[in-house]
């Protein structure tokens, strides 16, 4: 089967540097996606990780080990812009299965 | 910046009615897939179509759904009798093979 976790809300400061973990357990992994999604509006392409490392896109970053079953999405110097629902999404064999995703919350 | 795009924004449909909803991929992409978002839950996948073929579907995809690839842009799933509880977002994506770009939706309501 397949099974993704993420938190489900998180809270941080503008300026500050916030952590979203993912971890999932599926086989037939192909890949590891990370979406932004404001309320009422399309996710956003933010990553999509298929190798273990840490792949730096900005002021975004996100991390995928693979043995672990283990990512996370790092946003650096926060801005207001960034409240929004993070959503994490395991590419297995060309079926993309998503987690509830991460509201988080950025105050000022 | 290349988009895919989606139409129509809205529908309203009655139950048992067919509705067919359009999408048109990023030109040069080969991968393409629909999904759907229930108002609060969250994204699920219900198809992925490759090489004029489907791929991939989920258990949500039964009989009632199909999709078509009819000329060389529009990518369509179509719901042959909608139910109430086919009411949701239904997003088109596009992908190259690594990044994958979501339409901005249809918002289907079935009465």
């Amino acid at each position: 089967g397949q099974n993704i976790d993420q938190p489900t809300e998180m809270t941080a400061t503008e300026g500050a540097i916030v952590q979203i973990n993912c971890t999932y357990q599926t086989s037939g992994f192909n890949g590891l996606f990370w979406y932004q999604q404001h309320a009422g509006e399309a996710p956003t392409f933010l990553s999509y990780n298929v190798l273990d490392g840490l792949e730096e896109k900005g002021r975004f970053s996100s991390f995928l080990s693979r043995s672990k079953g283990y990512s996370y999405l790092l946003l650096k110097e926060l801005q207001m812009k960034d409240s929004a629902s993070y959503l994490c999404a395991v590419n297995r064999d060309d079926k993309i299965i998503f987690g509830k995703g991460t509201r988080l919350h950025i105050l000022p | 910046e290349p988009e895919v795009t989606q139409t129509p924004s809205h529908q309203v449909t009655q139950m048992g009615q067919e509705v067919i909803l359009r999408c048109v991929p990023i030109s040069n992409h080969l991968y393409f897939y629909w999904y759907r978002q229930i108002l609060g839950q969250k994204v699920e996948f219900l198809v992925s179509f490759y090489n004029n073929e489907i791929s991939e579907k989920s258990e949500i995809f039964d009989d009632q759904f199909s999709v078509e690839r009819p000329d060389g842009s529009n990518f369509t799933l179509k719901i042959r009798s909608t139910k109430l509880e086919d009411s949701a977002m239904y997003f088109c994506a596009s992908s190259d093979g690594n990044e994958q770009f979501f339409g901005p939706g249809t918002r289907l309501t079935v009465l």
